[in-house]
């Protein structure tokens, strides 16, 4: 079955903790985003990549990390977690070429910094 | 960067009637328009999208709209049903490949 995962889907941590949230894709897809959802703010994207090493910063990058090594994996990294990082982060993907924003998105992870 | 303005914030229509939300953007090389139905708890999914060269699309019940001149773009919803509940997205591409801007999304009630 063609689908994104994410790794945690919930979770609770302290301020100061480094966590790694996981994202994976088995559909080959180039193209891999991160968006964190706040109440009254929509999506907002944190990172992309539009291929295998290839990653750029999106709107609310500060304080996130991410890395894409292999096709299939695009992990956001939250070196020392704080309480405005609290909010529900979606990963996608798509394909290359004139499907490139045909996003598929993971079920979310639910993060609270406490 | 690109600005993405989405109105209504909240829409309430009873079931059969129609129901259009609208978006502004800033960025004139904005190319791609698409929009997203996130219901609740669940994840964002593609509904319908539209490209700069196109002024309509429709898919059965669903058509979107956009005009280049005056930067908009809206979502319409013809003989809306309650499982039409949900929140809306509308976002844009700008002239940085692989950048997504989206607006603050509509929460649509239909009411049977």
């Amino acid at each position: 079955e063609a689908q994104v995962t994410q790794n945690p889907r919930y979770l609770i941590t302290v301020t100061g903790k480094k966590l790694t949230v996981t994202c994976s894709q088995n559909m080959n897809h180039e193209y891999m985003s991160w968006y964190r959802q706040d109440p009254g703010l929509g999506l907002r994207q944190i990172y992309y990549s539009m291929n295998v090493e290839v990653t750029d910063k999106g709107d609310v990058p500060e304080g996130y990390k991410v890395s894409r090594k292999e096709k299939r994996n695009f992990p956001l990294i939250l070196e020392s977690p704080s309480p405005n990082q609290t909010s529900l982060y979606f990963c996608a993907s798509s394909p290359q070429g004139t499907s490139l924003y045909e996003q598929y998105f993971g079920p979310g992870t639910r993060l609270t910094v406490t | 960067g690109e600005n993405v303005e989405q109105h209504p914030s909240t829409l309430s229509v009873q079931e059969g009637d129609s129901a259009v939300i609208k978006c502004t953007y800033s960025d004139s090389a904005s190319n791609y328009f698409p929009w997203y139905k996130q219901e609740l708890g669940k994840r964002p999914q593609l509904i319908i999208d539209i490209r700069s060269n196109v002024g309509e699309k429709k898919d059965q019940r669903i058509a979107v709209t956009l005009n280049k001149t005056a930067k908009h773009f809206s979502l319409h919803i013809t003989e809306t049903q309650p499982e039409d509940s949900a929140v809306y997205f509308c976002a844009a591409v700008g002239s940085t490949l692989g950048r997504l801007y989206f607006g603050r999304g509509t929460q649509l009630t239909v009411w049977p």
